[in-house]
C-alpha cells in the first residue's frame, strides 16, 4: 500500500507561534485530507486538498501532488490547537484513506 | 442529523463474546467506511460500502469481523468471539459521492471497544 509519512512526530509551541507540518506520500493520490484529532478522539476535518492551496482562518494548506507532499500551516497558535494532526490520502483508483502516524502538537500558554 | 453518529460510545465485553457496533452516516451519503484506531496510531481501514454492498473488505483482519448495510444507510460492524487484541476505537466515516473526483470523508466520534 501507499506510505504516508508525517513530520515532525511531536511539536511543542508557545502560544502565538507559527508552525509547519509536513506530509509525504509515496504514490499518486486522488484525495488528501488533513484532520485534527481532539483530546476526546474526534477527527475534525481541516482541509480536503488533493492539490493546490486553501486557507481557513489561521490555518492554510498546500498540496504539491506532482512532488507528493502536503504542508499544513498553523499561524498564531492557540492552546485549543493542541492535539494530533493527521494527514490521510486515497491512492488513485482506491476509495479508503491511508493515514500517517500523525504529528502531536502541544501549545503551551 | 448533522454528522456521523456511532453507538455505543463505549463497549466493554469479555473475551469470546459477540459485539455489534452501529454507524449512522450523514443523510444522503452513499459511501460508508469503517476504520480501527489503536492507541498511538492513525486509523486503519477495515471495510468500504457503496450503497448496500461491501465494495472493498480487504482491511478486515479475519473472518471474525463482518459488516452489513442492508438498506444503504445505517451500518453494523459485527465481531464474533472477541479477543483482547480487538480492543481499539472503531471509527465510521461517510462520503457524499461515489466518484473519485470528490470523496471527502467525515468521521463519527467512534466506539471505544474494550475486551477484558
Amino acid at each position: 500500500g501507499i506510505q504516508v509519512e508525517q513530520s515532525p512526530p511531536d511539536l511543542i509551541l508557545q502560544e502565538g507561534a507559527n508552525s509547519t507540518l509536513r506530509c509525504n506520500f509515496s504514490d499518486s493520490v486522488n484525495n488528501l485530507q488533513w484532520f485534527h484529532q481532539n483530546p476526546w478522539g474526534q477527527l475534525i476535518n481541516l482541509f480536503y486538498i488533493p492539490s493546490g492551496t486553501k486557507q481557513n482562518g489561521r490555518l492554510s494548506a498546500t498540496t504539491v501532488a506532482t512532488e507528493r507532499y502536503s504542508l499544513l500551516y498553523i499561524s498564531s497558535s492557540q492552546t485549543t490547537d493542541s492535539g494530533v494532526y493527521f494527514c490521510a490520502v486515497t491512492q488513485t483508483g482506491a476509495n479508503n484513506l491511508f493515514f500517517g502516524t500523525g504529528t502531536r502538537l502541544t501549545v503551551i500558554p | 442529523g448533522a454528522g456521523v453518529s456511532q453507538t455505543p460510545s463505549n463497549k466493554v465485553t469479555e473475551k469470546g463474546k459477540y459485539v455489534e457496533l452501529r454507524c449512522d452516516p450523514i443523510s444522503g451519503h452513499t459511501a460508508l467506511y469503517w476504520y480501527r484506531q489503536s492507541l498511538g496510531q492513525g486509523p486503519e481501514f477495515l471495510i468500504y460500502f457503496q450503497g448496500t454492498g461491501a465494495a472493498d473488505d480487504s482491511g478486515l483482519p479475519n473472518d471474525r469481523f463482518f459488516a452489513v448495510r442492508p438498506e444503504g444507510s445505517v451500518s453494523t460492524l459485527k465481531i464474533q468471539r472477541t479477543e483482547r487484541g480487538d480492543s481499539a476505537v472503531y471509527l465510521c466515516a461517510s462520503s457524499p459521492s461515489r466518484y473519485f473526483s470528490y470523496n471527502e470523508q467525515f468521521f463519527g466520534p467512534g466506539t471505544r471497544l474494550t475486551v477484558l
